[in-house]
């Protein structure tokens, strides 16, 4: 049983616009929230986080959206560009779980030119 | 700075033979995981180890799998005998500190197995 869920596997976006990732968690402890980002062939790239003490968290470009009561987060990328497309994975962690991570299975973002 | 690195990168091997992977994490980390990504679940965590000791294995599918870390740079990941299904992605991650909460993990790049 997943406790992170990324319910859409694809997603396309032209260039320019906004993408917008989303994920659900299921358990109420998670705490600590990332998004990773990941090429072909390639490990994953940790991309930003937050904490649940926060609702949003801005790097650039990324900026990551926390609603604790819907158990729902997000991430926007603006303006998208094509190097962003790879396949986005989020991961949450309770401090009751100790180090581990519960990662959602992913989507893949394609940016049109 | 190196990063995670893993070795093999690909390994392509008969069902029933032995497989180890091996891993050296991020040097002054004291956190390694290791994972295994299928198309059906994701990312699984296996195993994961803190300041060498291992912590939590419940994610190790059967006892064909075993993980060490003998020292804080090293780690291997063994499976023996080997079945087609273990085919997968298997990455290898570290990260700082003890409590996940404030440090995110750090990847390698993967060996990708395939059991024929």
């Amino acid at each position: 049983d997943q406790q992170v869920k990324q319910n859409s596997p694809s997603l396309s976006v032209q260039e320019g616009r906004i993408s917008i990732l989303n994920c659900d968690y299921t358990n109420s402890m998670f705490d600590y929230f990332l998004w990773y980002k990941k090429y072909p062939a390639e490990g994953p790239t940790f991309l930003i986080s937050i904490s649940s003490i926060k609702d949003k968290n801005e790097d650039g470009r990324f900026t990551v959206f926390l609603n604790k009561s819907a158990k729902h987060l997000s991430l926007h990328i603006v303006p998208s560009q094509p190097g962003d497309s790879a396949v986005y994975f989020c991961a949450a962690s309770a401090r009751d779980t100790g180090n581990q991570f519960y990662f959602g299975t992913g989507t893949s973002l394609t940016v049109i030119p | 700075d190196a990063g995670v690195i893993q070795s093999p990168r690909h390994e392509v091997t008969e069902m029933g033979q032995e497989v180890t992977l091996r891993c050296k994490p991020i040097s002054g980390h004291n956190s390694l995981f290791w994972y295994r990504q299928t198309m059906m679940r994701g990312l699984e965590l296996l195993i994961y180890f803190n300041n060498n000791v291992p912590i939590d294995d419940s994610g190790m599918p059967e006892d064909r799998f075993s993980a060490k870390m003998p020292n804080a740079s090293f780690s291997t990941l063994k499976i023996q005998p080997s079945e087609p299904r273990d085919s997968a992605v298997y990455f290898c991650a570290s990260s700082s500190g003890t409590v996940a909460g404030n440090q995110p993990q750090h990847f390698g790049d993967g060996t990708r197995l395939s059991i024929l």
